[in-house]
């Protein structure tokens, strides 16, 4: 079953913080993040593991809530390269598919 | 080192006909998985081939089906086309299966039309 994000659009001003959250209904042992610039491919942003801390990437970070079956990815100070669409993609077991959630649209203005 | 090559980048086929993607992954690497991606769908996971055998299969109709070859080069094919088929289909090349900690690297797609 698809993972739900949450909010599916969001558009911030250059500067401001942004959290984009993904729920799943089953028992996760991993989540995945990518981000696709329009017209071009998916981009790997990280991958948070069951029991693992949580990571972060320049000012891009991700927590993991094995008890809630949540993740959420936290953009602070956002920069108009941060304009995408983000992906979360979840396993409920390891080696398992990879299913990704509907994609949270960003847009960074001026 | 190159990139996830998809061909062709953009097709247009008829209801009914078929078709065949190709994806070239990474040097390397020896895991490809397929999606399908839609407007407002996100990414549709469609299988997964390790090794020249298919570890994981989404939800599609048996018309959607894949192979690998000993190179690691991946196809999909898609029979009978409905007019629902059309999308963006990705690959994603990884070293190992996809989960086991690693990450994916995904092509440009083939944009598909079905009129």
């Amino acid at each position: 079953q698809q993972p739900v994000q949450s909010p599916q659009a969001v558009i911030l001003r250059e500067g401001e913080d942004a959290v984009i959250n993904c729920s799943s209904s089953k028992a996760l042992y991993s989540v995945h993040w990518y981000r696709q610039k329009h017209g071009e491919a998916p981009v790997f942003l990280m991958i948070l593991l069951k029991g693992g801390e949580q990571k972060g990437h320049e000012k891009i970070s991700a927590s993991f809530n094995e008890k809630k079956q949540q993740s959420s990815l936290y953009l602070t100070a956002s920069q108009l390269s941060y304009s995408g669409t983000y992906f979360c993609g979840t396993e409920d077991g390891a080696g398992n598919m990879l299913t990704f959630g509907g994609g949270t649209r960003l847009m960074v203005k001026p | 080192k190159a990139g996830v090559t998809q061909t062709p980048r953009y097709l247009i086929k008829t209801r009914g006909q078929q078709v065949t993607l190709s994806c070239s992954p990474i040097s390397g690497h020896r895991s490809v998985s397929w999606y399908q991606q839609t407007p407002g769908q996100g990414l549709q996971f469609l299988f997964e081939y390790f090794s020249e055998t298919q570890r994981n299969k989404g939800n599609f109709p048996g018309r959607f089906s894949g192979r690998q070859f000993s190179n690691s080069r991946s196809e999909m094919n898609v029979s009978t086309l409905e007019l629902g088929d059309s999308a963006l289909y990705l690959c994603a090349s990884s070293l190992v299966p996809t989960g086991m900690n690693t990450e994916a690297f995904f092509g440009q797609g083939t944009r598909l039309t079905v009129v």
